[in-house]
């Protein structure tokens, strides 16, 4: 069966230091990957998606960016942390053909 | 105006009591719907997927697609404590490495 691991599952970071959120997939091949943010009481919001290794759509313009180094691992990354980052940062995968997307348990973070 | 509306709740309701979500959409080419439950501090799970207009049961849980008047509903038969959460609808329009737009979500508790 397919699995889906983010850490750390926590994060407190200071303003304008670097982020470094990673996400793996087991049990699938060539999986499309996803990276959203949830802020308190709203809605989903889609940052990054990919398709295939090195293969990155950015969604939303904003300081940070993802890559893709191995087919089944995810990066998300920050040069210089912004107060309005803090969020919950969610990894999810689909199957390739398919748009069911199962989500990892995702990562809390806080920037003071 | 938002592609996807969901009324925030909070809804609470009575242990054993139906339990009705609703989500109505404005764009008409979205084919594929789906419900994720998300319990506090936790990832989204995935409940139901359904495609264009009908129903679909799965246990208690009904979701119902009405393409017509754009308004999906999943309804909660003999609702458990252990049903208390946020529920999430989603759709997309493809069936394939789409994005999918989420509802902003329902937080639901059922009272014992």
């Amino acid at each position: 069966s397919q699995t889906i691991h983010q850490w750390p599952a926590t994060l407190v970071q200071p303003v304008g230091s670097p982020l470094s959120l990673e996400c793996t997939v087991e049990g699938t091949s060539n999986p499309n990957l996803y990276w959203y943010r949830q802020a308190a009481g709203r809605g989903l919001q889609l940052l990054f998606y990919s398709v295939g290794i090195g293969q990155i759509s950015s969604e939303v313009p904003q300081n940070l960016s993802a890559s893709r180094p191995q087919d089944r691992q995810f990066i998300l990354s920050s040069k210089k942390l912004l107060l309005s980052d803090s969020g919950f940062y969610l990894c999810a995968w689909s199957p390739p053909g398919q748009d069911t997307q199962y989500f990892g348990p995702g990562t809390r973070l806080t920037v003071l | 105006q938002k592609e996807v509306e969901q009324d925030p709740g909070p809804l609470s309701v009575p242990e054993g009591a139906i339990v009705s979500l609703n989500c109505t959409y404005s764009n008409s080419a979205f084919q594929y719907f789906m419900w994720y439950r998300q319990y506090s501090r936790k990832g989204p799970e995935l409940l139901m997927y359904t495609y264009s207009s009908g129903n679909k049961e799965d246990g208690r849980f009904t979701a119902q697609v009405d393409k017509s008047s754009k308004y999906i509903s999943l309804f909660i038969r003999d609702s458990q404590p252990s049903d208390s959460a946020t529920y999430l609808c989603a759709m997309s329009r493809y069936s394939s490495a789409s994005k999918i737009i989420f509802g902003s979500g329902t937080r639901l508790s059922i009272r014992p």
